[in-house]
């Protein structure tokens, strides 16, 4: 079962900033938050990773709350190929865990 | 990141007959392959984690001997569809663990669509 409560859709204005929020109220001190997204018709595409600091790449950022049990992941320009579904996933970062998705949220870039 | 393969990206083939998947992890070794099916308007839902030089291990209802996988080498899954049917008409994926130091991030294949008549 996913361990992650997601809102089902959101919309975003092009070249606003694009936030997706993260329940994982559950989560264990060994799991980390992981972020994919999948665009129609593709495999999913690694967005972005982080144990309880906030991280940033040439992608996204991710804000971790500090009792670790939200997260929200930043488009900081969305654009309309950043439309998708967006999966958060808990997960240990060792050894050959599988990843177990949920629903995800589908977000929609707006014109 | 790393980039994982996938051949052919769509097959459409008779009822009855086996289809073979390709999984391949292009720059880095994987021991570990994970092989996912997707149904339309659904989410990703795991059927096997391939172990190279062993065998696969399945998810509860998918039945091995219909979707037989070998992971020959540390950058090849292969997953045989056999005797498919129209009700396995799905869209099937791989992931492969890129170990980074203590770090491992899995990355997704393209996905292949399988159509049986």
């Amino acid at each position: 079962d996913a361990k992650t409560t997601q809102p089902t859709s959101m919309d975003c204005a092009e070249g606003r900033a694009a936030n997706l929020p993260c329940n994982h109220s559950t989560i264990s001190g060994n799991e980390y938050v992981y972020w994919y997204r999948q665009i129609h018709s593709q495999g999913p595409q690694y967005i972005i990773h982080g144990l309880k600091n906030n991280e940033t790449n040439e992608m996204a950022s991710l804000i971790i709350t500090e009792d670790r049990k939200s997260s929200t992941l930043i488009l900081p320009h969305a654009t309309l190929r950043d439309t998708a579904v967006y999966y958060c996933i808990v997960r240990p970062n060792f050894g050959n865990e599988k990843l177990t998705f949920g629903t995800g949220t589908r977000l929609t870039i707006i014109p | 990141g790393a980039v994982v393969s996938q051949h052919p990206s769509r097959v459409i083939c008779k009822s009855g007959t086996s289809v073979k998947i390709e999984c391949r992890s292009l720059d880095f070794q994987a021991t570990t392959m994970f092989w996912y099916r997707q149904f339309p308007k659904k989410s990703l839902m795991l059927m096997a984690t391939s172990n190279e030089g062993s065998k696969a291990t399945y998810e509860q209802g998918v039945e091995k001997d219909k979707f037989l996988i070998n992971h020959a080498s540390l950058t090849l899954s292969t997953l045989t569809v056999t005797s498919a049917h129209p009700e396995d008409s799905s869209f099937y994926i791989c992931s492969a663990g890129d170990r980074g130091g203590l770090e491992e991030t899995q990355y997704f294949g393209p996905g292949t669509r399988l159509l049986v008549l």
